[in-house]
């Protein structure tokens, strides 16, 4: 079974328009990862959130995550093409698992 | 520093062959995990390896196997290749077990691999 969920499961914004995604998680988090995935290839790490309430910015990107509601979003402000892709959270209990995945379409 | 280094990047092989890929993780990091990606099922753990030793392992058959060397690059290996095997292998690569979940992980490119 899925342990993290993701929404939405695609995304397709305009240039310029800011959007959410969200990462649920069926088990208590300790900690969340954010990646982004190129087409194809490799990920690429983002942000790691370890506290309840811990919000983290690089760029255009911010994440935050909510223990108490097991859940983690990620913020992007201002979309560019660049910011088109596959974007993953993560976490890790035994073992290190990934979300189901948002593949976002920015138009420019 | 370079990155986490997977080769080949792409591969061909035909049904019930063999395939080894090679994974370099970033120097000074001691562990590396795998994991498999295919459109269907997303991004699945295969195993981890630290110290030359499995830690962790995903639910994958027995076909699937691995190893790390003492300099801390490691081999996947997949015997009796099905068609269902075609997928986007990726490895991932940290200081050490635990250290991911402070330092993060870093990836690899990814060996895609299609099986005819």
């Amino acid at each position: 079974s899925q342990e993290l969920e993701q929404s939405p499961q695609s995304l397709i914004v305009q240039e310029g328009k800011n959007l959410t995604i969200n990462c649920t998680s069926s088990k208590t988090l300790y900690g969340l990862y954010w990646y982004k995935q190129k087409y194809g290839e490799g990920l690429i790490f983002l942000m790691m959130l370890q506290k309840g309430g811990e919000e983290k910015s690089h760029e255009k990107i911010t994440a935050k995550l909510d223990e108490k509601k097991q859940q983690s979003s990620l913020h992007i402000t201002a979309s560019q093409p660049s910011h088109a892709g596959i974007y993953l959270c993560g976490a890790e209990s035994n073992q290190f698992y990934f979300g189901t995945g948002t593949s976002l379409t920015v138009i420019p | 520093k370079a990155g986490v280094t997977q080769t080949p990047r792409y591969l061909i092989k035909t049904r019930g062959q063999q395939v080894t890929l090679s994974c370099s993780p970033i120097s000074g990091h001691r562990s590396v995990s795998w994991y498999q990606q295919t459109p269907g099922q997303g991004l699945q753990f295969l195993f981890e390896y630290f110290s030359e030793t499995q830690r962790n392992k995903g639910n994958f058959p027995g076909r699937f196997s691995g190893r790390q060397f003492s300099n801390s690059r490691s081999e996947m290996n997949v015997s009796t290749l099905e068609l269902g095997d075609s997928a986007l292998y990726l490895c991932a690569s940290s200081l050490g077990p635990d250290r991911g979940r402070y330092d993060g992980y870093t990836f690899g490119s990814g060996t895609r691999l299609t099986v005819v």
